[in-house]
């Protein structure tokens, strides 16, 4: 019973470099999300995923690109890394029909620590 | 836009006490739904509890219970018999189930006092 899988667990980039936080689920959610947690603060929404080949800016969209080819993976890609990155990553799922009833909350990785130095 | 707002940054209780987390946000919607998560130093973020802003009923879930209140816009998190385990940070969140995006507030960091 895996839930969200999210590799790797650290990371140090250097500026400029490139990177993609791998996530997969196994639960056949339809919805996927990734999360950034800063220093003392709470989680804020990058990017999500309604199902596969659909995905959508959240709050903190710029520097970041997503794909959904397929219900288990979302990976977040970094094209070009800048300290402002540095962030604790989240990735998430849940499933939803969109009745109001229908939602459970979300099921989260266990993080990726990136660095940018 | 939707805020959520824990103006308590720190709290401690003593081993077998209860304490309340505070927790308000603020939205022009009439469904929404409300969460706990938890967050220990392991970092996974753990879902404790969920509330439907259409049901009156506080949702409880053994040793945790909420008091919603809708017009207040107010949502505490009341946690009985604490234990050491239960040292962590505490979010709460809001969604807006036609946005799928969750809320987080800022946190509360609480800490359980053998």
């Amino acid at each position: 019973n895996a839930g969200v899988t999210q590799t790797p667990k650290f990371r140090i980039l250097k500026i400029g470099q490139s990177m993609t936080l791998q996530c997969a689920q196994d639960m056949n959610h339809n919805y996927m999300y990734w999360y950034r947690q800063d220093p003392g603060m709470g989680l804020k929404l990058i990017y999500y995923s309604v199902g596969a080949g659909i995905t959508d800016k959240g709050e903190v969209p710029n520097g970041y690109n997503v794909s959904r080819s397929t219900t288990e993976d979302f990976p977040l890609r970094l094209e070009l890394a800048a300290p402002s990155q540095t962030s604790v990553y989240f990735c998430a799922s849940s499933y939803s029909t969109g009745d109001i009833t229908s939602n459970y909350g979300y099921t989260f990785g266990s993080g990726t620590r990136l660095t940018v130095v | 836009a939707q805020t959520v707002t824990q103006s308590q940054p720190e709290m401690s209780v003593q081993e077998a006490e209860t304490v309340t987390l505070s927790c308000t946000y603020d939205t022009s919607e009439s469904n929404y739904y409300l969460f706990w998560y938890k967050q220990p130093p392991s970092r996974q973020m753990i879902l404790v509890i969920r509330q439907e802003a259409y049901k009156q009923q506080n949702a409880t879930e053994n040793r945790f219970s909420v008091n919603f209140q809708k017009a207040a816009k107010s949502f505490s998190l009341k946690i009985s018999d604490s234990q050491l385990g239960d040292t962590a940070m505490y979010f709460c969140a809001f969604m807006n189930p036609g946005a799928n995006n969750l809320f987080f507030g800022t946190g509360t960091r609480l800490t359980v006092i053998p």
